[in-house]
């Protein structure tokens, strides 16, 4: 059963760097045809598409977010992670990371709070 | 990018009922599209792929159909267990979009 487990800090300061990983369990990050991708969630409001890697090595992020974002794997950790730079107080959100394949998977979620 | 526009907002049902959540593509999406359900406080959860293959370990009750703009999502016998935001996400083009959400209250 394929899992996945967000970690990072829970808080960030304005104009610094949000880093986060992701940790793959019953499944390899190299695994072919798949797609690994961040999704986040402000409080009380709906789902934004960051950006996705695919297995293949290629990478998009959302234009919205694109000249602040790296999205990147280590495949000897099993581990994908996010990068958000400069970061303000609207970069507060749930973050979570997926896989789309045969299926879709999700993480539980971490909350960022970006805060002095 | 592709603008995903679910109907209705908001619903409110009976157990026992039957429910449809439909969701509209700007532009044809062949049957790249998904749907997730979300409780609160949880992370969402993947219901459909693919527009009508359920996901591994969903209950039957739950069915996707659809195709190029058009695509509604049914859940069946309707439980206190359902009441969650639906959404829809299309993964035909970067930037993937998603719909606004539906929420579903039990009567």
């Amino acid at each position: 059963q394929l899992q996945l487990q967000e970690s990072g800090p829970g808080l960030v300061k304005p104009s610094e760097t949000l880093s986060l990983t992701c940790t793959v369990s019953g499944g390899s990050v190299t695994s072919t045809n798949s797609f690994w991708g961040w999704i986040r969630q402000p409080p009380g409001k709906g789902l934004e598409w960051i950006g996705s890697l695919y297995s293949g090595g290629s990478t998009s992020y959302n234009p919205s977010l694109k000249s602040r974002v790296t999205i990147s794997v280590d495949a000897s950790k099993n581990q994908f992670s996010l990068k958000l730079d400069s970061v303000t107080a609207s970069d507060t959100a749930v973050y979570f990371c997926s896989k789309r394949g045969n299926g879709y998977y999700w993480g539980q979620g971490i909350l960022v709070t970006v805060s002095s | 990018d592709i603008q995903m526009t679910q109907s209705p907002s908001s619903v409110s049902a009976s157990v026992g009922d039957r429910v449809t959540i439909t969701c509209r593509a700007s532009q044809g999406i062949s049957n790249y599209l998904a749907w997730f359900q979300q409780k609160p406080g949880k992370a969402p959860k993947s219901l459909i792929y693919a527009a009508s293959s359920l996901q591994s370990g969903v209950p039957s009750k739950f069915s996707g159909s659809g195709s190029g703009t058009d695509f509604t999502l049914t859940i069946s016998s309707l439980q206190p267990e359902d009441l969650a935001t639906y959404y829809c996400q299309q993964y035909l083009a970067f930037p993937y979009t998603f719909g606004q959400g539906t929420k579903l209250e039990i009567k």
